[in-house]
């Protein structure tokens, strides 16, 4: 199995909402990342977990809350979003947190209103 | 800061022509990704070269990188319409751990 996938792949959600994206991936990779992409602009990594443990956070504000709860799984909380955080997000995972290929999932389309 | 800097930012060609995108980056690196994303979807991973490498192929893909000039090029010869896509350098620092960062891309279309 060589997918990572993402649930849901369309979420509308209010300002006040409480939801969260899911990636799954079962390669056994042990580093996974969240990634956040404008229209027409190229992916910004916004966290790394490497061996399930929070290694990098790109000083991404506190609505969005990361999670790993085991080395399949990784969770995207979100909570009293804005406008301007309407994106596409795109998880990733690599064999290790070097210098290996990222392999993405098909991403959530994320809509904020 | 982006990394890295795309041209053409967008090319379009008949089928069988080939493509060539380049890409320049700022900083010293380990290695240089190149990554294909079809409308606004997931990014596929092409081909990784290392820093010690100066060219490298696969398939109908050549990579070319030239560290003293801070510069990769992707070549895809005898382009299909299913090569349609945005390509992205992408550089992996030597300092950054697991930073990836990404180039503006290059918007590809092969008209049939």
């Amino acid at each position: 199995d060589t997918e990572v996938t993402q649930t849901p792949k369309h979420l509308v959600m209010g300002m006040t909402n409480k939801k969260s994206l899911k990636c799954e991936q079962h390669m056994g990779h042990r580093a996974m990342y969240w990634y956040k992409q404008k229209a027409k602009k190229p992916p910004e990594l916004m966290f790394v977990y490497s061996y399930e443990k929070l290694s990098i956070n790109e000083s991404v504000p506190s609505r969005f809350s990361p999670e790993c709860p085991n080395s399949s799984l990784l969770n995207l909380h979100l909570h009293a979003l804005q406008p301007e955080d309407s994106a596409l997000y795109l998880c990733a995972s690599s064999q290790d947190s070097g210098r290996a290929a990222k392999y993405f999932g098909p991403g959530t389309r994320l809509t904020v209103t | 800061s982006q990394q890295g800097e795309e041209d053409p930012q967008a090319l379009s060609i008949q089928e069988g022509e080939n493509a060539t995108m380049n890409c320049s980056y700022k900083t010293s690196i380990n290695n240089l990704q190149w990554y294909r994303q079809n409308s606004g979807r997931g990014l596929v991973h092409l081909i990784l070269i290392r820093s010690n490498e100066r060219e490298k192929h696969s398939g109908r893909l050549r990579v070319t990188l030239d560290t003293s000039k801070k510069s990769s090029s992707l070549l895809i010869t005898a382009s299909r319409a299913a090569d349609t896509a945005s390509y992205f350098c992408a550089t992996d620092r030597e300092t950054s751990g697991s930073r990836l960062t990404f180039g503006e891309g290059t918007q590809l279309t092969v008209n049939p």
